[in-house]
């Protein structure tokens, strides 16, 4: 398997479910980031992991969680979100930071 | 903080022929990287092209290349011999060169569309 993975590629859930996003890369990086994309607005970063430490959130709210347990996985956390959250989280990985980014297909996420 | 401006939501290009695509930033700082990203109708994100601030010549891969003029603050993308598979959403990114890992700042995107 190659590149930068996501799961699930869709996700319905509601408002009072606890759910996890996953992502994987295969591409031997040290930086992870998760990034919020949501109609007529612009790619929104969230979180950024270097060497596994958290290196950025960016000010985001604290029903998203992130873990890195290492630095070829990376995940999403989610619990209690709200109707809003609905987007596509995409996540992707560079060699270093400041790199071109490489990115996952994403996950469609529908909060009811 | 960086900002990346995108003036135009949707360009439309005959196939085979040539369009520009517009980009603006705004940024401090004298040395980072610029990047075109293409997302179609899969949402996959694909890199087209980078550059370097500190290099003055600019990037070109294959049918696809960048009038980057520092001064000005502008990154266009010219794509040559426009294809059906060059429709997508066309989004300029901002990369800071060194301090910690800041992520891409991205613009809204411009819609191409390819006629036959």
């Amino acid at each position: 398997e190659t590149g930068v993975t996501q799961t699930p590629r869709h996700l319905v859930m509601g408002m009072t479910n606890k759910k996890s996003l996953k992502c994987e890369q295969h591409l031997g990086h040290n930086a992870m980031y998760w990034y919020k994309q949501s109609a007529k607005k612009p790619l929104e970063l969230m979180f950024v992991y270097n060497f596994k430490e958290q290196t950025e959130n960016n000010s985001v709210p604290s029903r998203f969680s992130p873990e890195c347990p290492n630095s070829s996985h990376l995940f999403l956390h989610l619990h209690t979100l709200q109707p809003e959250d609905s987007a596509l989280y995409l996540c992707a990985s560079s060699p270093e930071p400041h790199n071109e980014q490489f990115f996952g297909p994403g996950t469609r996420l529908t909060v009811l | 903080a960086q900002t990346v401006t995108q003036s135009q939501p949707e360009m439309s290009v005959q196939e085979a022929e040539t369009v520009t695509l517009s980009c603006t930033y705004d940024t401090s700082e004298s040395d980072y990287y610029l990047f075109w990203y293409k997302q179609p109708p899969s949402r996959q994100m694909i890199l087209v092209i980078r550059q370097e601030a500190y290099k003055q010549q600019n990037a070109t891969e294959n049918r696809f290349s960048v009038n980057f003029q520092k001064a000005a603050k502008s990154f266009s993308l010219k794509i040559s011999d426009s294809q059906l598979g060059d429709a997508a959403m066309y989004f300029c990114a901002y990369s800071r060169l060194k301090g910690g890992a800041d992520g891409l700042t991205f613009g809204k995107g411009t819609h191409l569309i390819i006629q036959p």
